[in-house]
């Protein structure tokens, strides 16, 4: 089982719809979560932190579900711009907390229609 | 804020060839990861240095692959000889203290193809 899981897409949605992406994480040492963006041929980006009791940047709410190692971004209104691939990214303890290590989902692509 | 720097962008080298990238970090950042991303995947961790050290190598081919950040700051990471397989993006990444609620900020990557 990968320790993050993510529906790889892609989705295909026309402007203004409003589209969900979830991923679940197997490590329960799990600290911290994350989604990055990353756009075609670019670097991924951090497009916002996710806690646990939920949060919303603009048209972008993320929610954190530790109980049952889920994690979710929701974007509404989409434009053509959020076109891109979205990481669901995962911090874990290693080494008696000595160090983190980031865990990345292999992307959901969503692609947004005009 | 200049970001991470990486070069080159691009490589094409012929398997059993060897082949190095440079990474400088954002200024004070003391850690430095490098990443492996192969098309279709997501960012798979090589290897972390905190300053000068090396604090994860786990999933670092080390037959093959080595790497080194000697004075703290720019960092190397090296393939000899290298594989068909190795074909991916490697992509280089730091944060201030690899803490865990801070994000890695990552640089554009460089390009690498094995023919």
């Amino acid at each position: 089982r990968k320790e993050v899981e993510q529906d790889p897409g892609p989705f295909n949605v026309p402007e203004g719809a409003t589209v969900a992406f979830n991923c679940t994480y197997s490590n329960s040492a799990s600290q911290s979560f994350f989604w990055y963006r990353q756009d075609c041929r670019k670097e991924p980006k951090l497009l916002m932190s996710v806690y646990s009791s939920g949060n919303e940047d603009g048209r972008f709410t993320a929610q954190l579900n530790r109980a049952s190692q889920y994690i979710s971004l929701l974007i509404r209104d989409s434009k053509l711009s959020d076109s891109a691939t979205y990481l669901c990214v995962v911090n874990i303890r290693m080494y008696g907390g000595a160090t983190n290590k980031l865990i990345f989902g292999t992307g959901t692509l969503l692609a947004v229609q005009p | 804020e200049a970001g991470v720097a990486q070069s080159p962008r691009y490589k094409i080298i012929e398997k059993r060839q060897s082949v190095a990238f440079w990474c400088n970090p954002i200024s004070g950042h003391a850690t430095l990861y490098w990443y492996q991303q192969i098309l279709g995947q997501g960012p798979k961790l090589l290897i972390q240095f905190q300053n000068n050290g090396v604090v994860d190598d786990s999933q670092l081919p080390k037959d093959r692959f080595s790497a080194e950040r000697l004075k703290g700051v720019d960092s190397t990471l090296k393939i000899q000889p290298a594989k068909l397989e190795d074909s991916a993006v490697y992509l280089c990444a730091s944060s201030p203290t690899g803490t865990a609620s801070q994000p890695q900020h990552f640089g554009d990557g460089t390009r690498l193809s094995i023919l």
